[in-house]
């Protein structure tokens, strides 16, 4: 199906283990974008992408890793997790341009570092 | 640094009128949006303002002031289903980094 979607949906693990969270876009949007939700802090953005191969840090990009090799990918990668990346990831995509800011947001990652 | 306030939880009565406000700081600005969040839901789009005015789309409407570094977002003909999250967040300058605000919890009773 078209769309936005992120694997996998529930997620436990361990403190120092990697983790990589997928994302998968059908639309060939150019930006797309990683968000973490806790309570309190609506979403906090860790990474963005212009286009394939082009990446830049958000607000809180620390303890981080993503990539993007193809314009429909962008894995986001948790290096040695720890229990304060405990959260629900959303990836996110739009088009490129000045038009209006609407960002399509995937179903969502719950993490949990135990 | 960029911030932007807005109410942490707002209640209504179906069938009526409810304003959300919210005000940012931002070093740059380039546009608001407003976003509405279920419960165990992802968020999804509801409006976006550019220039200073009302923007209307059905029942919600968003209203931006540049100059005062504020907008609104009303919702009409409150119905159950509304109830959830809403998000403002800006664009900065630069055009895609986008900041939210940490959400108004919309509770509407029968």
């Amino acid at each position: 199906d078209a769309g936005i979607t992120q694997s996998p949906r529930y997620k436990i693990t361990e403190t120092g283990r990697q983790v990589t969270l997928m994302c998968h876009q059908t639309w060939s949007h150019s930006y797309m974008f990683w968000y973490r939700q806790d309570l309190g802090h609506g979403l906090r953005l860790i990474y963005y992408s212009a286009a394939a191969d082009i990446t830049d840090k958000g607000e809180v990009s620390d303890g981080y890793v993503v990539s993007r090799s193809k314009t429909e990918n962008f894995p986001l990668t948790l290096e040695s997790a720890t229990r304060s990346q405990t959260s629900v990831y959303f990836c996110a995509s739009s088009t490129a341009g000045t038009g209006g800011n609407e960002q399509f947001f995937g179903p969502g990652t719950r993490l949990t570092v135990l | 640094g960029q911030s932007l306030e807005q109410p942490s939880e707002v209640t209504a009565v179906e069938g009526a009128i409810v304003q959300i406000n919210c005000t940012y700081q931002t070093s740059g600005f380039y546009g608001l949006s407003w976003y509405q969040q279920h419960d165990g839901g992802a968020p999804t789009f509801l409006s976006y303002n550019a220039l200073d005015g009302l923007e209307e789309t059905g029942r919600f409407s968003s209203f931006l002031s540049r100059s005062d570094s504020y907008g609104y977002l009303l919702l009409q003909e409150l119905q159950m289903k509304d109830s959830a999250s809403y998000f403002c967040a800006v664009r900065d300058a630069g055009g895609f980094k986008t900041i939210f605000g940490a959400g108004t919890r919309l509770f509407v009773k029968a």
